[in-house]
């Protein structure tokens, strides 16, 4: 069964101090991996798209990298406003639909 | 560019009622996905349409349907409304299968 399962579930850093959040996922051929950032009452706003194991896609204080198995998005010097629920999502190569993660609730302390 | 938008930004309808729900795509994307975001959930894909066709829907009863029109804006409609049918509906478009979705701001929908 395909499945993405992001961790972890909420992430409390201070300003300034870097950190990862990971997003690892069981699907039968991947067609392509998605990152989104939500921020609350408004839909995910589309970050990157990864498609093959070793790709790696970078966007301000952000850095996303996939392997075999999981993606992380790597968080540099973070501020305030990088304080969203992140959310992955992965799409099988049989078809279309995305199958999402839970998301992490970042929380950057100033 | 305009982005994805959708109307009403919230409504409010008691049980047994119909609601409608309505999505503008971005320019030049031809497919449009919804989804269910309840309090504290996950996204839950409800209906994928690409060119004038349904071409998935997601676990949900048939009482939840919609529909896409020539211009490639799509509507909603949820039946006999219960009350776990409150949530945030969101509405994504994409420009071909297999690339990114772009996502509106949602519909609150309160059933009380």
């Amino acid at each position: 069964e395909d499945q993405v399962t992001q961790s972890p579930e909420a992430l409390r850093l201070q300003e300034g101090e870097s950190s990862s959040l990971n997003c690892s996922y069981t699907v039968s051929g991947l067609r392509g991996l998605f990152w989104y950032r939500q921020d609350p009452g408004k839909g995910p706003e589309f970050l990157f798209t990864l498609y093959s194991a070793g790709e790696e896609k970078e966007k301000e204080r952000l850095k996303a990298t996939l392997t075999k198995k999981e993606s992380f998005l790597h968080i540099t010097a973070p501020k305030p406003e990088d304080s969203a629920t992140y959310l992955c999502a992965v799409q099988a190569l049989r078809n279309y639909q995305l199958i999402w993660g839970a998301g992490t609730k970042l929380i950057i302390k100033p | 560019e305009a982005g994805v938008t959708q109307s009403p930004t919230h409504l409010i309808k008691t049980r047994g009622q119909q609601a409608t729900l309505r999505c503008s795509p971005i320019s030049g994307h031809t497919s449009v996905y919804w989804y269910q975001q309840a309090l504290g959930l996950g996204l839950q894909f409800l209906l994928w349409y690409d060119e004038g066709e349904e071409r998935n829907r997601g676990n949900f009863p048939p009482r939840f349907s919609g529909r896409q029109f020539p211009n490639y804006s799509s509507e909603l409609n949820v039946n006999a409304l219960e009350l776990e049918d409150s949530a945030l509906y969101l509405c994504a478009s994409s420009s071909g299968r297999g690339q990114p979705q772009h996502f509106g701001d949602g519909t609150r929908l309160s059933i009380l």
